[in-house]
Parts: structure tokens; C-alpha cells; sequence
């Protein structure tokens, strides 16, 4: 039983185009993520989304918008995608916004041509 | 900034031997800490996590970390690695009233010669 899985996991796009990734977790948390990891496996942290609310947005361009249709689903819109958008994003969740470990997706892989 | 840092970027070991991965982070207040491991190709996985209490923790596959809160530290070990442990080590970091969002070191890529 997968417990956050995305799709797909696998990206290829050009310049320009707009792509969506979908995050759905199976753990019944309250509390979802979506962290970018770049070319050099560095980490960080795009959004955080608690029982459907938005609570971070680390400065992430207005190009990515997150979606929460549900607690179980947070979906990440990218429009007018650029070559650095090119990276590896992971999806999480936990329990709440507590001192809860996060639980990771198998990562999607962008590559932006 | 909250910040956290690892030291070895690339650790090489022959099996069997001891490996210690250091951690240090910037941050006065309560924290939550954090190793995971990214085994090539695959998700974050989470190796141990200390919240508070006993400073030695104990994690998965014979793992463990110290938290020594005067030098800001939680440095993860193994007595005696295997080829299976090579992969990709992250500490992190969890704030309080911080959204939840975790704080992540450089990463500490770990090779195991069998």
C-alpha cells in the first residue's frame, strides 16, 4: 500500500508549456508538502498546505500554483515552465503541523528542454 | 536564518568500517530533528528522529544519533556499515510555528566499497 504517491513520475517538456503533478496520500494527515530537490540533491521546501490551507509559500514564483481539492490531494500547477525548473519534486505529509515526522512520494523527475 | 549544516559532503567507506556523519544547525529555540536517507533512485526515506527525552537515539538498520543540544549537533552513526548503506544522507531541522516545513542540510552522498 503506497502511502503518498505521485504522478507521474517522470516529466519531459519544452519551454513554455504548462504541466500539472499530482500528489494524493493515503495516511489520512492533515498536513501536505511539496519540497523541490535540484540538481545537486539540495532540499527545499515550496508549499505547505494544512486541512486544505495554504500556510507556506517560500517564495516560490507565481508560476507554481499548489492545489488542495481535498486534505488527501495536493496537486502542483506549473505554468510557463523554464529550463531551471528543471529538478526532481517530492511530495510529503504528516500528521499535522506538529512534531510529526513527514512521509515523502517517490519523487517526479522535471526536465525542462 | 535557521540553517543546517552538514560536513562531508562525500564519505567513502570499505564494509565494516564505522561511519559518522555530522550535523550541525543554527537555531536557539525547540527543534525537531531529522535524518533521512535517499537510497539511488528512490524516495526520502527516515532513518531516525529525535523530539525530545533521550538525547541517543536509535533509528532503522542499526543507525543511531546523538543530539548534544550545547553544540548544536545531532550527528547520525553506524558501528559497521554494509554495501546496502550506500545512498544520499539528509539531515533536517523542524521549527516550531514554522508551518512544518523541514529545514534540510546539503545532503552526504555515502559510498560503501564492498
Amino acid at each position: 500500500d503506497t502511502a503518498v504517491s505521485q504522478t507521474p513520475k517522470y516529466l519531459v517538456t519544452q519551454m513554455g508549456n504548462d504541466k500539472s503533478i499530482k500528489c494524493e496520500q493515503n495516511l489520512g494527515h492533515d498536513t501536505m508538502y511539496w519540497y523541490k530537490q535540484d540538481s545537486k540533491k539540495f532540499l527545499k521546501i515550496m508549499f505547505s498546505y494544512n486541512n486544505k490551507e495554504l500556510i507556506i509559500n517560500e517564495t516560490v514564483p507565481n508560476r507554481f500554483s499548489p492545489k488542495s481539492p481535498d486534505k488527501a490531494h495536493l496537486n502542483l500547477h506549473i505554468n510557463s515552465l523554464e529550463l531551471g525548473d528543471s529538478a526532481v519534486y517530492f511530495c510529503a505529509s504528516s500528521q499535522d503541523l506538529g512534531p510529526y515526522e513527514q512521509y515523502f512520494g517517490p519523487g517526479t523527475r522535471l526536465t525542462v528542454t | 536564518a535557521q540553517s543546517v549544516s552538514q560536513h562531508n559532503h562525500h564519505v567513502i567507506l570499505s564494509e565494516a568500517a564505522s561511519l559518522e556523519l555530522g550535523c550541525n544547525y543554527s537555531y536557539g529555540g525547540t527543534v525537531n530533528l531529522f535524518w533521512y536517507v535517499q537510497y539511488p533512485g528512490q524516495h526520502l526515506q527516515l532513518l531516525l528522529k529525535y523530539f525530545s527525552g533521550d538525547p541517543l537515539v536509535k533509528g532503522i538498520k542499526g543507525f543511531e544519533a546523538e543530539f548534544i543540544k550545547s553544540k548544536f549537533s545531532f550527528n547520525l552513526r553506524k558501528p559497521s556499515v554494509q554495501w546496502s548503506d550506500t545512498a544520499e544522507y539528509f539531515c533536517a531541522l523542524k521549527e516550531d510555528n514554522q508551518g512544518g516545513k523541514l529545514i534540510f542540510g546539503q545532503g552526504t552522498e555515502l559510498s560503501v566499497k564492498p
